[in-house]
C-alpha cells in the first residue's frame, strides 16, 4: 500500500516563529489533506488540497503532486498551534479511503 | 450544523462484553468511514461504506462488524471486546470521490477495555 512520511516527528517553536511540516508519499493520489489534533483530540480540517497552494490566515498549503510531497507552513506560531498535524493521502485506486501519516508532534512556547 | 456525531463520547467495558459505537451525520454524504487511533500513531482504517446498504472492509477490520441500515448512520460493532481494542474511534463521512471532496471527522469515542 502506500506510505505517507512526516517530517519532523517533533517540533517544538517559540511563539511568534514560522515552521515548515513536510509529507512524502509513495504513490499517485486523488485527495490530500492537512489535520490539525487539539490537546482534546478533536481532529480539526486544515486543507483539502490535492494540488496547488492554498491559504487560511497564518497557515497555508502546498501540493506537488508530481513530486509526491505537501508542505504545511504556519507562521507566526500561537500557543494555540500546539498539537499533532496530519497528513492523510487517498491512493488513485483506494475507492476513497485515507491513509495517515504519523503526524508531526508541535509545541509552542509562549 | 450538527456535522458528524458519534456516541457515547466515553465507553468502558470488560473484556467479552459487547457494544455499538454510532455515528450519524447530516450532511447527506454518501460515504462513511470508521477508524481507530492509537497513541502516537495516525489513523488506520477499520470498515467504510460508500452507500445505503453497503459496507467494505479497511485495514484493521478484524474484531468489528458494521452497518449502514439508513444513509445518515454507520454503525461500529464489537461483538467480543478484547483489550487491544482499547482505542480512540473515529467516524468520518464525505460526499465520496471522483469530485474530490473532503473527509469530515466527529469529536471521537474513547473506548477503554480492561
Amino acid at each position: 500500500g502506500i506510505q505517507v512520511e512526516q517530517s519532523p516527528p517533533d517540533l517544538i517553536l517559540q511563539e511568534g516563529a514560522n515552521s515548515t511540516l513536510r509529507c512524502n508519499f509513495s504513490d499517485s493520489v486523488n485527495n490530500l489533506q492537512w489535520f490539525h489534533q487539539n490537546p482534546w483530540g478533536q481532529l480539526i480540517n486544515l486543507f483539502y488540497i490535492p494540488s496547488g497552494t492554498k491559504q487560511n490566515g497564518r497557515l497555508s498549503a502546498t501540493t506537488v503532486a508530481t513530486e509526491r510531497y505537501s508542505l504545511l507552513y504556519i507562521s507566526s506560531s500561537q500557543t494555540t498551534d500546539s498539537g499533532v498535524y496530519f497528513c492523510a493521502v487517498e491512493p488513485w485506486d483506494s475507492g476513497s479511503r485515507l491513509t495517515f501519516g504519523e503526524g508531526t508532534q508541535l509545541t509552542v512556547n509562549p | 450544523n450538527a456535522g458528524v456525531t458519534q456516541t457515547p463520547k466515553f465507553r468502558v467495558l470488560k473484556t467479552g462484553q459487547s457494544m455499538t459505537l454510532l455515528c450519524a451525520q447530516d450532511m447527506n454524504h454518501e460515504y462513511m468511514y470508521w477508524y481507530r487511533q492509537d497513541p502516537g500513531m495516525g489513523l488506520r482504517l477499520i470498515h467504510y461504506s460508500v452507500g445505503e446498504g453497503t459496507t467494505a472492509k479497511g485495514e484493521v477490520p478484524d474484531g468489528y462488524n458494521v452497518s449502514r441500515l439508513k444513509k445518515q448512520n454507520f454503525l461500529l460493532g464489537l461483538e467480543s471486546a478484547a483489550p487491544s481494542q482499547t482505542s480512540v474511534y473515529f467516524c468520518a463521512s464525505s460526499y465520496g470521490t471522483g469530485d474530490r471532496q473532503p473527509q469530515h471527522f466527529g469529536d471521537g469515542t474513547r473506548l477503554s477495555i480492561l
